[in-house]
Parts: C-alpha cells; sequence; structure tokens
C-alpha cells in the first residue's frame, strides 16, 4: 500500500519559537495532503487541505497565520506552527489520498508536539 | 455540514462475542462512508468502505440511508480486534476526499 511519512514524530520547543513538520508520500504523487489535529482522547479535527502549488484551504476556526502550510511539491507538505504556545500542543496526522484509490486516504504517523 | 456520530466511547466485549459499533450520520449529499481503526501504537489504517460492499477481517458494515447509520458488526470477536474505531464520511461530490471522522469508539475485547 501506499506510504506516508511525517518527521519529526516528537518535537519539544520552548513557547514563542516555530516548528516545522513535514509530511512526506513516499511512493506516490499527491496533489493533495490534509492535516489533522488530533487531542487526547479525541477525534481528528480537520484543519486544513494542502494543495500542490496553490494555497491551502483552512476550516473553520484555524488561523492560518498561525498554522502555515505549504505544499510545494507533489510528495512533500509542510506544516509550520509558528509562535507556538503551551495550547498548540497536540497531536498533528497528516493523509494523502495515491491517484485512484477510491476515496481512500493514507496517514502519516501522525508528529506529537509539545511546548513548554 | 456535515455530522458522523459514535455514541459510545467505550465497548467492551468478550472474545467470540457480537459487536456492533455504531454509527450515524448527517449529509445533504450523497455520502461515502468509511471505517477507519487505529491499532496501539500504529497508524490509522482503513478497515473498509461503504461501496466496496466487503468483508475485512470478519467486519461488515452496511448502509442504512433511511437511518442514516453504517454500523460495523462483526459476529465473532477476537483480541485482536481490540483498537480503536472510527467512523468517517467523504463528499462523493467532492475530488479532494476531505474526511469528516466521528469521535471514535475503543473497543477491547476480553479473552
Amino acid at each position: 500500500g501506499a506510504v506516508v511519512s511525517q518527521h519529526p514524530s516528537r518535537v519539544i520547543c520552548k513557547s514563542g519559537t516555530s516548528v516545522k513538520i513535514e509530511c512526506r508520500s513516499l511512493d506516490f504523487q499527491a496533489t493533495t495532503m490534509f492535516w489533522y489535529r488530533q487531542f487526547p482522547k479525541q477525534s481528528l479535527m480537520l484543519m486544513a487541505t494542502s494543495n500542490e502549488g496553490s494555497k491551502a484551504t483552512y476550516e473553520q476556526g484555524v488561523e492560518k497565520d498561525k498554522f502555515l502550510i505549504n505544499h510545494a511539491s507533489l510528495t512533500l507538505s509542510t506544516l509550520t506552527v509558528t509562535s507556538a504556545h503551551p495550547e498548540d500542543s497536540s497531536f498533528y496526522i497528516c493523509s494523502a489520498r495515491p491517484p485512484l484509490a477510491a476515496g481512500e486516504l493514507f496517514f502519516g504517523e501522525g508528529s506529537r508536539l509539545t511546548v513548554l | 455540514a456535515q455530522r458522523v456520530t459514535q455514541p459510545e466511547k467505550l465497548l467492551s466485549v468478550f472474545k467470540g462475542a457480537p459487536v456492533e459499533l455504531k454509527c450515524n450520520y448527517s449529509y445533504s449529499g450523497s455520502p461515502e462512508l468509511f471505517w477507519y481503526v487505529q491499532y496501539s501504537r500504529q497508524r490509522l489504517q482503513l478497515l473498509l468502505r461503504h461501496i466496496s460492499r466487503e468483508s475485512i477481517k470478519g467486519f461488515t458494515a452496511d448502509l442504512n440511508k433511511g437511518e442514516t447509520s453504517f454500523h460495523l458488526k462483526k459476529p465473532f470477536a477476537q483480541e485482536e480486534d481490540s483498537a480503536m474505531y472510527y467512523c468517517a464520511l467523504s463528499d462523493s461530490g467532492g475530488s479532494n476526499y476531505k474526511l469528516t471522522f466521528g469521535k471514535g469508539t475503543l473497543l477491547t475485547v476480553n479473552p
């Protein structure tokens, strides 16, 4: 099956700094990738849709200046949490759909961000 | 707006017992429904989708448009079925397959 990889899997940073999380599709090209956030013992919340070569589409209530998304190539999308604060601590998960995959999304392993 | 409801946060059954994980949805169009599973320390992965009408690992799910439900069933649960299960809905009219997830049900199958 298709593989989606995230890096880093864990990151700890100080309040006020920015953190970048990468999402790569390893064996397929993805024009669209999705970024989710998951709070402890809660469901995945879609943050934004990352579109290759164009601006990301953010869900209602998600600050686009806070969560910068760049999809510069067909195999890489990045999420940058700017000026991170403790309330940004969470599990961030990306997903992508290979062409002709009939709606199935493949998920990365997730990145746990802890802001001190 | 589309919504997926999984009423049970936790579900515990004994090995060999039948199991049903409930999922209800609200969507004005023609939805595509999925069940995703997350085993301990593993990433989220697709279990099954309604359009395939297939049985995966003994699980089946039937889309009931009248009741707007997509319950997941297995006649004889196994210990290895213990996992977090998420019901998800996709906008079939869109090309992005953006998924809306339910809150998930943690299934524990006891020996």
